[in-house]
């Protein structure tokens, strides 16, 4: 099956500071998506992209699918405490039944 | 709009003991449905998904099962829970078409089997 490798594992920032991670597969992939965890909470889901090369913002977040199809980029810009959290990536290649494969996730600590 | 919701939210359950978890969507209908277990490790593993009523795919073979009796309404149970069923238990729908890629999950329920 697919595998998504997503980079890094934890990043500790000082508030202020633009964050960027990235997700990588094996596979290609026709839809990236990309949650955030609160702790003790479900995943909220920040931008789905369906289009390569196509780039999506929500609000100082913005999120690229990659040209090759198996690549996808999340950025932060001035980041502030409240983007502490888990974040996910999640990928899905046509057809079959609708299951993404997820990343394993990056822990984003905010400095004040 | 749509919501989700799980009960209960926190659960302590002893070994051998069954399970019963609960998950409802409103404002939609004919959703697809799935749970998930989340470690202390946090990544997410697909246990159960549901197309449709009395439709039920298992992604992983365990004592759990999964029960989908009404439209709206996923079940999560076991007879027999084991020390290993620990975790953050996750509900989650998505729509038609294609956007049946985009998942919305539920507020989870903590499990901790002892």
């Amino acid at each position: 099956g697919q595998q998504l490798n997503q980079s890094p594992q934890s990043m500790f920032i000082q508030e202020g500071e633009d964050v960027s991670m990235n997700c990588t597969s094996s596979s290609i992939f026709n839809t990236w998506l990309w949650y955030k965890q609160d702790p003790g909470e479900g995943p909220v889901l920040l931008i789905a992209l369906y289009k390569a090369g196509e780039l999506t913002s929500n609000g100082r977040l913005t999120a690229q699918f990659g040209i090759t199809r198996k690549d996808s980029f999340l950025n932060i810009s001035a980041s502030i405490p409240s983007d502490v959290g888990i974040y996910f990536c999640a990928g899905s290649t046509p057809g079959g039944s609708y299951i993404p494969t997820f990343g394993r996730g990056t822990s984003l600590i905010v400095h004040p | 709009s749509q919501t989700i919701h799980q009960w209960p939210a926190t659960l302590v359950q002893p070994v051998g003991s069954p399970l019963s978890l609960e998950c409802t969507v409103e404002g939609t209908s004919n959703p697809n449905l799935y749970w998930y277990r989340q470690a202390a490790g946090r990544g997410l593993q697909l246990l159960f998904y549901s197309v449709g009523i009395g439709q039920i795919s298992s992604e992983v073979p365990q004592n759990l099962s999964a029960s989908r009796p009404q439209d709206r309404q996923f079940i999560l149970s076991s007879k027999k829970l084991l020390l290993s069923d620990s975790g953050f238990y996750l509900c989650a729908w998505s729509g038609p078409g294609h956007r049946s890629y985009e998942q919305y999950f539920g507020p989870g329920t903590r499990l901790t089997v002892t």
